[in-house]
């Protein structure tokens, strides 16, 4: 079966570099995609394609993936920025989609 | 402008069938991929499955495969997500979502609809 497998938890000082991980055998041949969920809210797309960023995204968010490991990168953290992040990607065959457990990450 | 507007929350018992609706608006709602995600309380997302309003090709997750129902009316602009008999375990809220052409992410999410089964 498909997996991802994303830190329950990642704790960064506003200004610094916030670095979160998804492996899953699936990310060496499929695209990830992140999502960010504040509390209460529905989730938000951050990342899409590894890489991309959707339009109203801020420039401090980016992605990176390097054979199974997808990382999203948050540079210069702020305190809006505390959230749950959850990575995406469809399985090898892209039948269908899995989210990761989720990152809880707070500002310091 | 894209709207997803889910129907309200509902409480019912274990054993009781449900359907919930995601009304569509502002774009062309047959051929753009529509599904719905899950969140129990106090977890993460989990994607249960999307439809191709066009055709009805649809794709679940093997969590969900003959769980529940996904299913949509092109003349409604309307998904739907069905359980024919709940149990305490589908508590949760569930989401709406429609995934943007080409670039393959959910860019629209409905409020979410809080499905609560209890006895």
């Amino acid at each position: 079966s498909h997996e991802l497998t994303q830190p329950p938890s990642v704790s960064v000082s506003p200004g610094q570099t916030a670095r979160i991980t998804c492996s899953g055998d699936a990310l060496s041949r499929q695209y990830g995609y992140w999502y960010q969920q504040k509390p209460g809210q529905a989730p938000v797309a951050v990342i899409y394609k590894d890489t991309e960023r959707p339009s109203g995204i801020p420039a401090r968010f980016s992605g990176s993936s390097s054979g199974s490991t997808l990382t999203l990168i948050i540079s210069e953290v702020q305190a809006e920025d505390e959230a749950d992040y959850y990575c995406q990607s469809p399985d090898s065959t892209a039948t269908y989609r899995v989210f990761g457990g989720g990152t809880k990450l707070t500002v310091l | 402008e894209v709207h997803l507007v889910q129907s309200g929350a509902d409480v019912k018992e274990p054993g009781e069938s449900l359907k919930i609706s995601c009304y569509a608006s502002g774009y062309s709602f047959p051929t753009y991929w529509i599904g719905w995600v899950r969140q129990r309380p106090g977890k993460g997302l989990e994607w249960m499955g999307f439809i191709y309003p066009n055709d009805s090709d649809t794709r679940y997750s093997p969590s969900f495969q003959g769980q529940v129902t996904i299913s949509a009316d092109k003349s409604m602009n309307t998904a739907y997500l069905q359980w024919r008999s709940l149990r305490a375990s589908d508590t949760a809220m569930y989401y709406c979502a429609r995934r943007k052409r080409d670039d393959n992410y959910i860019d629209i999410w409905g409020k979410g609809t809080a499905v609560t089964v209890s006895s």
